[in-house]
């Protein structure tokens, strides 16, 4: 079974700190690891996705298969970064499992002036 | 493109009464599903289907039936609702054909059961 663990709720930082959101997973195949945001009053969008090993909004996210970890950081938060994050973990296969995508329990972050 | 519509945005319900959240993508996307979102529980897969004619269960179906008839529309019902399924429900809609994982979320809708 595929399980996505956001062990933090919230996460209240000081604009200009570092910001980090914990991510673990636990999945028997070989995983895509994504992180999706809500910002307030919009939808849910994709941030980034582990195989493009891109920074997005300044965001970065390594994928550690040895600690099973997708943590995703920013060295200097703003207050725009205030949103709910969701961490989610698929098949690399399309074709495998169903192809779905399995959520964590989200992390709201709150960036304080 | 208006991407992801779901209708109604809000609804309340009376326990037992049944009703259809509509989800429609103008993507041409062949998967879509529904979640739900819950505090504390992220989102939940309740049923998703990859192609017209073909869906499937998710993590918690039960209560909730889905059928596929066109590619553009995947609607969700509730068939008798209970009070546990006072959540906002989710569609969302991606390509079969990569492996990118972006998934299309609609607004969202609302739904509270008294």
């Amino acid at each position: 079974a595929q399980r996505v663990t956001q062990p933090e709720k919230l996460l209240s930082v000081f604009k200009g700190a570092p910001v980090e959101l914990k991510c673990n997973y636990s999945y028997s195949g070989s995983p895509e690891l994504f992180w999706y945001v809500q910002y307030s009053r919009q939808r849910l969008q994709l941030l980034l996705r582990h195989i493009s090993r891109e920074s997005i909004k300044g965001f970065t996210a390594d994928l550690n298969k040895g600690e099973t970890s997708f943590h995703l950081k920013k060295p200097f938060a703003q207050e725009e970064d205030s949103a709910m994050y969701y961490c989610a973990l698929g098949p690399s296969n399309v074709k495998a499992a169903g192809n779905k995508l399995t959520f964590g329990g989200g992390t709201r972050v709150l960036v304080k002036p | 493109n208006a991407g992801v519509t779901q209708t109604p945005k809000f609804q309340v319900l009376k326990t037992g009464q049944s009703m259809t959240l509509q989800c429609a993508q103008d993507m041409n996307h062949e998967y879509m599903s529904w979640y739900r979102q819950d505090p504390g529980m992220g989102l939940r897969l309740i049923h998703y289907s990859v192609g017209a004619g073909i869906t499937d269960q998710g993590e918690v179906p039960n209560g909730y039936n889905v059928s596929r008839s066109t590619t553009e529309d995947f609607p969700l019902r509730l068939l008798s609702a209970a009070p546990s399924q006072t959540s906002v429900y989710f569609c969302a809609s991606r390509r079969t054909s990569t492996n990118t994982g972006e998934l299309f979320f609609g607004e969202g809708s609302r739904l509270t059961v008294l």
